[in-house]
């Protein structure tokens, strides 16, 4: 069976400062692993995702994550926050095969402090 | 509380004919979203709908594509004139109005395969 834990149902930062949203996750599969973001009255915006090339993997405006399968972490990570970065971030798990499986995190909602 | 319902599961088309993909939100949810998703490629927005109005098709393809949220009723994606590329999962998702923590729910998706 598939999860996501997403641990934090907020985060606040100050602009400028690090960002670090967490994600824990379990699969039964070797899974795709994927951070997206929402912005209010806007869909979901692919931030990043891995597929088991690099466990390093670099995103969209500056976000990156690593896997870390001994961890069964995915945590989202970016080295200085921007006003425009607070939306809501979903990490998702998802198997394809014959059932298509797709599973989100409840979500975690930055907030950033000027 | 059922979820969201999405019908059918698999729906197998021939080139050139029309897909009608359905979803039925969560009771109490007003705001339905549209998602591609191809194998490993992460889900791609489509569209944003509330009842009766488009918010955002940003991702919808100009052509053959289209949604519909009536007032009454499941919201529809239709394809026309299918092609071999429309071939993917399809994933329907609904909210209230305001997103957060438990506030953002997908249906279990149609697999659209087209021969």
């Amino acid at each position: 069976a598939q999860s996501v834990t997403q641990l934090d149902s907020h985060v606040s930062v100050s602009e400028g400062t690090p960002v670090l949203l967490r994600c824990n996750y379990s699969s039964s599969y070797s899974p795709s692993l994927f951070w997206y973001v929402q912005h209010p009255n806007k869909g979901l915006q692919l931030l990043l995702k891995y597929t088991s090339a690099a466990t390093l993997v670099k995103g969209i405006n500056g976000f990156e994550a690593e896997f870390k399968k001994s961890e069964t972490s995915f945590h989202l990570t970016k080295p200085s926050a921007h006003m425009s970065d607070a939306a809501e971030y979903f990490c998702v798990v998802s198997v394809m095969n014959r059932d298509d499986k797709i599973i989100f995190g409840k979500g975690t909602r930055l907030h950033i402090l000027p | 509380n059922a979820g969201v319902m999405q019908n059918p599961r698999h729906l197998v088309r021939r080139r050139g004919q029309e897909a009608r993909l359905r979803c039925s939100p969560m009771k109490g949810h007003s705001h339905v979203y549209w998602y591609r998703q191809l194998p490993e490629e992460g889900l791609k927005f489509m569209v944003y709908l509330q009842k009766e109005n488009i918010i955002d098709e940003s991702g919808m393809p100009k052509e053959r594509f289209s949604a519909e949220f009536p007032k009454e009723g499941p919201s529809i994606l239709r394809i026309q004139q299918v092609v071999r590329g429309d071939s993917a999962a399809y994933f329907c998702a609904s909210s209230p109005f305001d997103i957060g923590a438990d506030g953002y729910t997908f249906g279990s998706g149609t697999r659209l395969t087209v021969v």
